[in-house]
């Protein structure tokens, strides 16, 4: 069964600083699909990026990038030039290509706080 | 186009009643899944539907939980003689499956506390 583990509960970064979430993940499968959601307090999940497990080049939305090493299974966020507006929960997540893993398998989040 | 949607948005309920909650997806998206969500944990898979039929169903959802998409566009999630470790929220997500890749879109949720 695939599993997702992310072992930072809580991080603060300075405002503009920069800051990385960590996740690791298991999984039997080759082909598969890793992404980052937010979670701002009191509102709905939003998709920040998605990662393929085929493509080598990790991927990248304007202040956000992943480090995704397929061998050693992790799947970092970073966020670059923090803003207040990055406050939320983070949750990594998996999902499989095969039929009867199409559900997304979510870790346990990561509490951010971007300081003034 | 509004996104996912779902009514309503909090449910207080006592112990033992039923709660039917609706999700209506993005408009043409062909998958849909629910999802449960207690404080302080990511969410966990309890069903989804391509189109009208629901192809897998987690473990969690005991014989009280039952889902349906009868035409393949919005979906229920009833839950019967509800107990108070049925509080969570309940979170509803659609895509557009083409071929393995896709990506779910998640409503605001459906919060439900049980008394």
């Amino acid at each position: 069964a695939q599993t997702v583990t992310q072992s930072q509960p809580e991080m603060s970064v300075q405002e503009a600083e920069t800051v990385t979430l960590s996740c690791t993940y298991d999984t039997s499968e080759n082909n598969y699909y890793l992404f980052w959601y937010k979670q701002p307090p009191s509102r709905q999940m939003i998709l920040v990026i998605r990662q393929e497990a085929y493509k080598q080049q990790n991927a990248t939305e304007n202040r956000f990038s992943v480090n995704f090493q397929k061998a050693a299974k992790s799947f970092s966020l970073k966020i670059s030039d923090s803003q207040l507006g990055d406050t939320a929960m983070y949750f990594c997540a998996f999902r499989g290509t095969t039929s009867g893993t199409y559900k997304y398998i979510f870790g346990t989040g990561t509490r951010l706080k971007v300081l003034a | 186009d509004t996104g996912v949607s779902q009514d309503p948005r909090h449910k207080i309920t006592k112990r033992g009643q039923n709660v039917t909650f609706r999700c209506d997806p993005i408009s043409e998206h062909n998958r849909l899944y629910w999802y449960r969500q207690t404080l302080g944990q990511g969410p966990e898979f309890l069903t989804y539907f391509q189109n009208e039929a629901q192809l897998e169903k987690s473990r969690l959802l005991s014989d009280r939980f039952s889902a349906e998409r009868p035409k393949g566009s919005f979906s229920t999630l009833e839950i019967q003689r509800t107990e108070q470790g049925d509080s969570a929220m309940y979170l509803c997500a659609s895509s557009l499956a083409v071929g393995a890749g896709e990506t779910q879109y998640f409503g605001p949720g459906t919060r439900l506390l049980v008394l």
